[in-house]
């Protein structure tokens, strides 16, 4: 396959530990969020998301946090697989249609 | 498969040729979008459609580029005389809604190689 990104931050953990990552979002408006995931080669699948009134969310292994006061939005995974390699990217929309996208974090789970 | 499916998968050209791309959206999904990605960057927006209407396009979107929706429901991505620059990821998302901030689902995208 081929890359995503090659110059990504990166996060490395241990199969079966916890996983944080951190996004900071830009715009104080935003009003909903969207964690993706996306592995080489292949479009961005949609994780989880969280719409401003909420401060938290959870679903399958994968949990929302969100805190406006500081802009900031983090995706927890359970007992990390090593399916869940891939670059992870959270996009805000603020009441327009388009995404706006962070950068990405690389996910590497160690066996 | 009922996802987003785009056509080709990949494609190779020479600068100044013109190229096609394919996006046929979730079925009963009203909004399709068009978002380039190149190598270490997140998805940037292109354009969007609701039903045949193209309501924004962004400034990345050139005169070399055109998007249709015509029949509300498949969508073409045109780029004439074809650069280097644009060399990237293309990918179209559709969702399903009416006012604002519903869940976009990603195709696979086409990859563009510009030689």
């Amino acid at each position: 396959g081929e890359s995503v990104g090659l110059h990504l931050p990166t996060l490395s953990v241990q199969e079966g530990d916890n996983s944080i990552i951190n996004c900071a979002y830009s715009n104080s408006a935003s009003d909903y969020f969207i964690w993706y995931k996306q592995e080489s080669g292949k479009g961005p699948q949609f994780i989880i998301d969280i719409r401003s009134n909420m401060d938290k969310r959870q679903g399958q292994r994968v949990t929302v946090l969100l805190n406006k006061t500081v802009k900031h939005l983090s995706l927890q995974i359970a007992a990390t697989q090593p399916g869940d390699s891939a670059v992870y990217f959270c996009a805000e929309n603020f009441g327009n249609e388009k995404l706006t996208f962070g950068t990405g974090t690389r996910l590497t789970i160690i066996p | 498969d009922t996802g987003v499916s785009q056509n080709p998968r990949h494609k190779i050209t020479k600068r100044g040729q013109n190229v096609t791309f394919r996006c046929d959206p979730i079925s009963e999904h009203n909004r399709l979008y068009w978002y380039r990605q190149t190598l270490g960057q997140g998805p940037e927006f292109l354009t969007y459609f609701q039903n045949e209407a193209q309501l924004e396009k962004s400034r990345l979107l050139s005169d070399r580029f055109s998007a249709e929706r015509p029949k509300g429901s498949f969508s073409t991505l045109e780029i004439q005389r074809t650069e280097q620059g644009d060399s990237a990821m293309y990918l179209c998302a559709s969702s399903l809604g009416f006012l604002g901030g519903e869940t976009q689902y990603f195709g696979p995208g086409t990859r563009l190689l510009v030689l």
